[in-house]
């Protein structure tokens, strides 16, 4: 079965720090992972997605992620935070019947 | 485009009080799906639907019913709410590929 773990439920970053979400993955066969963003009180966005064309997967507002399977891993990295970053994010792996199956979310926190 | 919309936004009920949240979508999508947001959870699927007239169950369907009588639209209802149900609801939708689902903004229901 498809499973995301996301290894830290909240990561703390000071504004112009790098930013690194940990997610892993399991699956059976090749999947499509996403990352999705959440600002407090508000839906679900795309941040980027990961569909085996390429391992490096550029996302909005210069978030980005690598696939790699030998780790089976999919962290999301910023070179530089801002003050906006700060919100849930969401590892999640396409599931077999279409749905997506959630990771249970990293609160990201940025200091002025 | 209005996009994925929810109706209502905000709903408060007492237990064992009935109530029926609209998801419509305008992008001509074949699936859709019903997700709760609890703290710590990430989303969990309830139901879902990979077309007009067809429903299936996801991961916690349990009290809640679903139907998708029109391609556009996915009703989620809550025969006898109870307490447990409190959360955030999301619909959300997508093409038969790929993956990438487009969600609503939420409705937040409290049962009392």
């Amino acid at each position: 079965a498809q499973s995301v773990t996301q290894l830290d439920s909240h990561v703390s970053v000071s504004e112009g720090t790098p930013v690194l979400l940990r997610c892993n993955y399991s699956s059976s066969y090749s999947p499509s992972l996403f990352w999705y963003v959440q600002h407090p009180n508000k839906g679900l966005q795309l941040l980027l997605k990961y569909t085996s064309a390429a391992t490096l997967v550029k996302g909005i507002n210069g978030f980005e992620a690598e696939f790699k399977k030998s780790e089976t891993s999919f962290h999301l990295t910023k070179p530089s935070a801002h003050m906006s970053d700060a919100a849930e994010y969401f590892c999640v792996h396409g599931g077999s019947q279409g749905n997506l199956i959630f990771g249970k979310g990293t609160k990201l926190s940025v200091k002025p | 485009n209005a996009g994925v919309t929810q109706t209502p936004k905000f709903r408060v009920l007492k237990t064992g009080q009935s109530m029926t949240l609209l998801c419509a979508q305008d992008m001509n999508h074949e699936y859709m799906y019903w997700y709760r947001q609890d703290p710590g959870m990430g989303l969990r699927l309830i139901h879902y639907s990979v077309g007009e007239g067809t429903t299936a169950k996801g991961e916690v369907p349990d009290g809640y019913n679903v139907s998708r009588l029109k391609k556009q639209n996915f009703l989620l209802g809550l025969e006898s709410a109870a307490p447990s149900q409190t959360s955030v609801y999301f619909c959300a939708s997508r093409r038969r590929s790929p993956y990438e689902q487009y969600f609503g903004p939420g409705t937040r229901l409290t049962v009392t």
